[in-house]
């Protein structure tokens, strides 16, 4: 079974410049994740599919991050314009259904770098 | 609002000793999973165990057991015989039972855990 696919794996940007990451869920995952990991610190969750809706955004800075998941497989997750503190990794995940309980299996990350 | 807290930012041990990885938590919710997810160096990041809050017997996963203590909340992570492929950032993460955020992962700061030959 393949994976949580995403790309790219690095990316450096100047500020006010833009951004898009890209993520290929687990086929079949009806729920897709997108966390920030800043430096040293734990993963934060930014937003949450159901399908292709969104069902929490409340920790997402809307004025400079959007993100789409259309017909309910890849996802999109896009900055602009991106700040110095916007440097950090940027990881999917994906789970079977959204469940409190259930496993996410997570990809392996785009390391974004603004300079 | 959950919080997750992980004391040690970096622990080591021997190779074929025994290592306990400390979280404590915080929730409103009765019920909810707590999860240790292990991030190996530049590998991407997967479930080690999980506990369900309403089970009182710890889970276990061969050489990967929990002591969870509901009234104290706590949520410790016990590596037995520990190799060389331990080493790894671990996160302490609690699921969210209720409201909008259903389904979110509130993680911890997570400890780099070093296993030495």
């Amino acid at each position: 079974e393949a994976g949580v696919a995403q790309s790219p794996r690095y990316k450096i940007i100047e500020k006010r410049q833009s951004v898009a990451f890209w993520c290929n869920p687990i086929s079949g995952h009806a729920t897709l994740y997108w966390y920030q990991q800043i430096l040293g610190q734990g993963p934060k969750l930014l937003i949450q599919f159901q399908n292709n809706g969104v069902v929490d955004d409340s920790q997402l800075p809307k004025d400079r991050f959007s993100a789409e998941r259309l017909k309910g497989v890849d996802s999109t997750l896009k900055i602009q314009p991106a700040k110095l503190e916007d440097s950090a990794v940027y990881l999917c995940a994906s789970s079977l259904a959204r469940a409190y309980y259930n496993e996410q299996f997570f990809g392996p990350g785009t390391r974004l770098t603004v300079l | 609002a959950q919080t997750v807290t992980q004391s040690q930012p970096e622990m080591s041990v021997q190779e074929a000793e025994t290592v306990t990885l400390s979280c404590t938590y915080d929730t409103s919710e009765s019920n909810y999973y707590l999860f240790w997810y292990k991030q190996p160096p530049s590998r991407q990041m997967i479930l080690v165990i999980r506990q369900e809050a309403y089970k009182q017997q710890n889970a276990t996963e061969n050489r990967f057991s929990v002591n969870f203590q509901k009234a104290a909340k706590s949520f410790s992570l016990k590596i037995s015989d520990s190799q060389l492929g331990d080493t790894a950032m671990y996160f302490c993460a609690s699921g969210h039972s209720g409201g909008t955020s259903y389904g979110k992962l509130t993680f911890g700061q997570g400890t780099i855990l070093t296993v030495h030959p």
